[in-house]
């Protein structure tokens, strides 16, 4: 059974407006969320993260939040950019698993200009 | 500025024959692993490595062997191919935290 569930596969969005992409996890032992960012034909790139002390993340465009208590994250992109089209992962780890990572199985972002 | 690099890019093999994957790292990270990305599974830890010397299992081992002799190499090595481990094999490496990844190796069993 998935630890980290990302339901919509995909999602498509219009040049400017808000994306905004979501991710469940079922053990309560994650106390780190990262999202990844993915190109076709090249490998993830960490993108940004968040610790279960916070419960939201900013960094430019890119907003992450955290509700420990629904085990729910979510990443905002705004304004979304074209260039922002690419496979997003959801990825937890929890202080035992130290560097080891659980990854939901990415949704597609597909900005329109 | 290398980072992680894999080689092959693109493998073909036939059922039953053997190969390995090779990864490189020049960031002197403890830290190596290999994982697999499957469509809707996401990417699946296959095994990984938090030393020369030291190596683990992760979520989905079987048909996999790996080995750390040094720092910044950690090879995967299927032992007999199987059309299941048809996939894209990503290497990555951690300081502490955050992991680097590679630019991946798509492998096909036929």
């Amino acid at each position: 059974d998935q630890q980290v569930k990302q339901n919509s596969p995909s999602l498509s969005v219009q040049e400017g407006r808000i994306s905004i992409l979501n991710c469940d996890y079922t053990n309560s032992m994650f106390d780190y969320f990262l999202w990844y960012k993915k190109y076709p034909a090249e490998g993830p790139t960490f993108l940004i993260s968040i610790s279960s002390i916070k419960d939201k993340n900013e960094d430019g465009r890119f907003t992450v939040f955290l509700n420990k208590s629904a085990k729910h994250l979510s990443l905002h992109i705004v304004p979304s950019q074209p260039g922002d089209s690419a496979v997003y992962f959801c990825a937890a780890s929890g202080e035992v698993e130290g560097n080891m990572l659980t990854f939901g199985g990415g949704t597609r972002l597909m900005v329109k200009p | 500025n290398a980072g992680v690099t894999q080689t092959p890019k693109f493998q073909v093999l036939k059922t039953g024959q053997s190969m390995t994957l090779q990864c490189a790292q020049d960031m002197n990270h403890e830290y190596m692993s290999w994982y697999r990305q499957d469509p809707g599974m996401g990417l699946r830890l296959i095994h990984y490595s938090v030393g020369a010397g030291i190596t683990d299992q992760g979520e989905v081992p079987n048909g996999y062997n790996v080995s750390r002799s040094t720092t910044e190499d950690f090879p995967l090595r299927l032992l007999s191919a199987a059309p299941s481990q048809t996939s894209v094999y990503f290497c990555a490496s951690s300081g502490a935290g955050e992991l680097f990844f590679g630019e991946g190796s798509r492998l096909t069993v036929l």
